[in-house]
Formats: C-alpha cells, structure tokens, sequence
C-alpha cells in the first residue's frame, strides 16, 4: 500500500519531556509537511521540506524541530519549550517540489495530549 | 471519537438533497485550490482541486466553483449521503510553485440527517 504512515496514532507527554512524532511516505513524494490542528483553526504549518537535509520554518515552529535525512521520513519532535503541546498533528507530503499545483496528501494523524 | 469540528460553521441536510459548501478565500493573488474532507479522527483526504484559469470543475458527485472577482469557491455536493458527514476545507496557494505551501480554511462540518 502507499501512503503515508503516521505513528503513533495517540501520544501522551509528561511536563519538560520531548517526544517525536513519526511520518513515514512510500510515495516517492519530494516535499514533506508537519501541521497542528487545533478545533476551529485551520490547519496551522509548523515546518516543511522541501528536499532531503533540508527544512524550513512554517509559522508556529516555536518549540518544535525536524530532520530529514531521508526523503521518505521527516520526524517532528515537541520540545519542552512548546508549553501548549495538546493538539492534533497532521504530516502531508507532495509529489514534487516546485510546480504550482500541489496537491499535499494526509496521514491518518497522530494526537499528542499532555499527562 | 476525536472532533476537529467543534465551533465550526455547520451545514445539515437531508439525506439524498444537494450540498453547497462555501469558503471565501484570503489572497487575491491566489492561483490554485483545493477542497478537502476530514472525517472525525482523520487525516484529511482530497476531493478536488482547480486551477484560476478555470471556473468551474465537476468530479465524481462534485463540482467545485470559483468566483474570482469576490475571492469565493464551492464545493457542491450531489445526492449527499450519510458518508459524506464529515469536515469540509478549502485550501490556497498564493505562493505558485516556489514553496508549494497552502493556506487552509476553517472548515465547515456538514451534517448529513437520514
């Protein structure tokens, strides 16, 4: 199957402990996006890359980081410093950077609550 | 489940009537868009997309509309079914192709009444 894999799909962090997120294509996608999802917002970009060993800051990055050393995998970590960490993340990813027509598809999520 | 449609604007309608769901964008500058349908607990998945060149595109049971002099699209539904309840949004790209990032809607949750 491809697609993109989200894990864990629940994710519980205690006060001042890191924890990462895992988004996983196997659709030979270039670029790759991490969002938080609050209720009633739209969904917020919080970073993205657009090639391997690259990244950049969306616009809530606070308190989060990335890596992506491998096209099929960009690992999102919540810091301790992101102080309001309940959410509900979504990882997307498109087919090729750079055309103007970029369809992101979604995993399935993964929600993040604080212990 | 989880809901990501609290506070939302919501539609209901009756089973097997039509749907029009709004979004009024934000960037005039604004040349691709999509619409997307989130179930409860899910990941958002596409429906269709258009381009600005375009007003009009039909899919299967969709038809989405672009009205660019007011910054409006649709998302129309045909014969709406139970399996079409779910969170409606819009999304655009003011940016063209140079960081392929979108904006994304609030959302609208159609509720679908057997």
């Amino acid at each position: 199957d491809g697609g993109i894999t989200q894990s864990p799909k629940y994710l519980f962090r205690k006060e001042g402990q890191n924890v990462t997120l895992s988004c996983e294509q196997n659709l030979n996608h270039d670029a790759m996006y991490w969002y938080r999802q609050d209720p009633g917002q739209g969904l917020r970009l919080i970073y993205y890359s657009q090639i391997v060993n690259d990244f950049q800051k969306g616009d809530i990055a606070e308190g989060y980081s990335v890596s992506r050393e491998k096209k099929e995998s960009f690992p999102l970590t919540v810091t301790s410093a992101q102080k309001n960490p309940t959410a509900f993340y979504l990882c997307a990813s498109t087919q090729r950077a750079g055309l103007a027509k970029n369809i992101q598809y979604f995993g399935a999520g993964t929600r993040l609550s604080v212990l | 489940g989880e809901s990501v449609g609290l506070h939302l604007p919501t539609l209901s309608v009756q089973e097997g009537d039509n749907s029009i769901i709004n979004c009024a964008y934000s960037n005039s500058a604004s040349d691709y868009f999509i619409w997307y349908k989130q179930e409860s607990g899910k990941g958002p998945q596409f429906i269709i997309d258009i381009r600005s060149n375009m007003d009009k595109r039909q899919g299967q049971r969709v038809t989405v509309l672009l009205n660019k002099t007011v910054k409006h699209l649709s998302l129309q539904i045909a014969a709406t079914q139970p399996g079409d309840s779910a969170v409606y949004f819009c999304a655009e790209n003011p940016y063209g192709g140079a960081t392929n990032k979108l904006i994304f809607g609030t959302g609208t949750l159609l509720a679908v009444q057997p």
